[in-house]
């Protein structure tokens, strides 16, 4: 079965401070990568989406991630955090026909900015 | 469009009672997706759908049904409640495997 890790369950920073959160998937097969954003008190939006082509990816915020097909990652980045990166974050796997198609989340990273 | 929609938004449950968490997109999308989220355990798939009259099991499926009978509703229905269901449970939606998926607001239950 397919499985998605999020190495680190939470992370600690300073504003302006670089953010880099790791992701990892188990599905050998064509995948559909995102990352998704949790504010507090508020339900999950998406950050950004990788189906094919460039593997780095923008997206809102100033987020991007890098697809590594070689490593299984999706890690994302972002240069120069703010106070209201203060989030969590799931990246997801969506692992194709063999794996029924299943949209499938990390644990999590919890991100506390410190102004 | 109202989106995703899910009630209740709270509810309060005895061990042993059954209710049905209702679901429902006005977006005409065919994949929906029951999650539960945990403190440190991120989202854990329950049931999900590609389309009318089509379900199949998550990660989580013990304790809880669905059915598809249209493309609007998936509702989850808890056959016998025990607290360790409680738990803050999304309800999402999407047109395919490379749309973007559409949470509800959540339904936070507590089994005592």
């Amino acid at each position: 079965a397919q499985s998605v890790s999020q190495h680190n369950h939470h992370v600690i920073l300073s504003e302006a401070a670089s953010l880099e959160l790791g992701c990892n998937y188990s599905y050998g097969g064509t995948v559909n990568l995102f990352w998704y954003v949790q504010y507090p008190g508020q339900h999950l939006q998406l950050l950004l989406k990788y189906f094919s082509g460039d593997p780095l990816v923008k997206g809102i915020k100033g987020f991007e991630a890098e697809f590594i097909k070689s490593k299984f990652s999706f890690n994302l980045r972002k240069p120069s955090v703010q106070w209201s990166d203060t989030a969590e974050y799931f990246c997801a796997v969506n692992a194709f026909k063999a794996a029924g198609n299943k949209l499938t989340f990390g644990g999590g990273t919890r991100v506390l900015v410190k102004p | 469009n109202a989106g995703v929609t899910q009630t209740p938004k709270f509810q309060v449950l005895k061990t042993g009672q059954s209710m049905t968490l209702q679901c429902a997109q006005d977006m005409n999308h065919e994949y929906m997706s029951w999650y539960r989220q945990d403190p440190g355990m991120g989202l854990r798939l329950i049931h999900y759908s590609v389309g009318a009259g089509i379900t199949d099991q998550g990660e989580v499926p013990n304790g809880y049904n669905v059915s598809r009978s249209t493309t609007e509703d998936f509702p989850l229905r808890l056959l016998s409640a025990a607290p360790s269901q409680t738990s803050v449970y999304f309800c999402a939606s999407r047109q395919d495997s490379r749309d973007t998926q559409y949470f509800g607001p959540g339904t936070r239950l507590t089994v005592l």
